[in-house]
């Protein structure tokens, strides 16, 4: 079946570093590729997406690029900010040839701390 | 416009006792997904309706777990006989429709803000 599997956490950076959490994944088919973030208090929204192999899905400053070569989908951030504190789930949604279409498949989250 | 949203927003029940969960998605979504998050990990699917009906409910992880949507709208998640280990936050998200199957293709899918369960 599908899988999700993020670099293990917590992720604690001061103001204005270079932010990578990796995400590598399993599926059949042609999954669609995504970075949820839940900040405190909230619900999880979409980051950004990636529907094909190499396209870039891109966000408030954050990018990602659909590896299928490598099955990777790495998030990073050239500068992170503290509002950019946040709990970040990797995931994916199989398509044609996998399994369900619409389910997503979550990795287990990274915990990003980010001091002034 | 409203987003998704789920009553209650707790719910501490004891051990052996039935509860409902509720989710009223999005006007106008006509798919719909339950999802449930232990703490510390991602959410993993429960079950999605396309409509009336459970398109997919291979995550329901016993006969315990029952989920309805009887008029393709608000639905419930209900849980019978209530272990100390369905403690978690239940998560609804509804989107547009369901996701086609063509590459390239996608649905997003709006998550409300959950139920935290709690059973003692």
């Amino acid at each position: 079946g599908n899988s999700v599997t993020q670099m293990e956490g917590p992720v604690t950076l001061s103001e204005e570093a270079f932010l990578t959490i990796n995400c590598t994944y399993t599926a059949t088919g042609y999954p669609s590729l995504f970075w949820y973030v839940q900040y405190p208090g909230e619900g999880l929204q979409l980051l950004l997406k990636a529907t094909k192999a190499d396209d870039k899905g891109s966000n408030k400053g954050f990018e990602a690029t659909y590896r299928k070569e490598t099955t990777s989908f790495h998030l990073e951030k050239g500068s992170v900010q503290v509002s950019d504190s946040a709990v970040y789930f990797c995931a994916l949604t199989g398509h044609a040839g996998g399994t369900s279409y619409g389910k997503l498949t979550f990795g287990q989250g990274t915990i990003l701390t980010v001091h002034p | 416009g409203a987003g998704v949203s789920q009553t209650p927003s707790n719910k501490v029940t004891e051990k052996g006792k039935y509860v409902e969960l509720r989710c009223d998605p999005i006007s106008g979504h006509t798919a719909l997904y339950w999802y449930r998050q232990s703490l510390g990990q991602g959410p993993e699917f429960l079950i999605y309706f396309q409509g009336t009906g459970a398109a997919d409910d291979s995550g329901l992880p016993n006969d315990r777990f029952f989920a309805v949507r009887p008029e393709g709208s608000v639905s419930t998640l209900k849980i019978q006989r209530t272990e100390r280990g369905d403690s978690a936050v239940y998560l609804c998200a509804s989107s547009f429709r369901a996701t086609s199957g063509v590459e390239g293709t996608y649905n997003e899918q709006f998550f409300g803000p959950g139920t935290r369960l709690t059973v003692l």
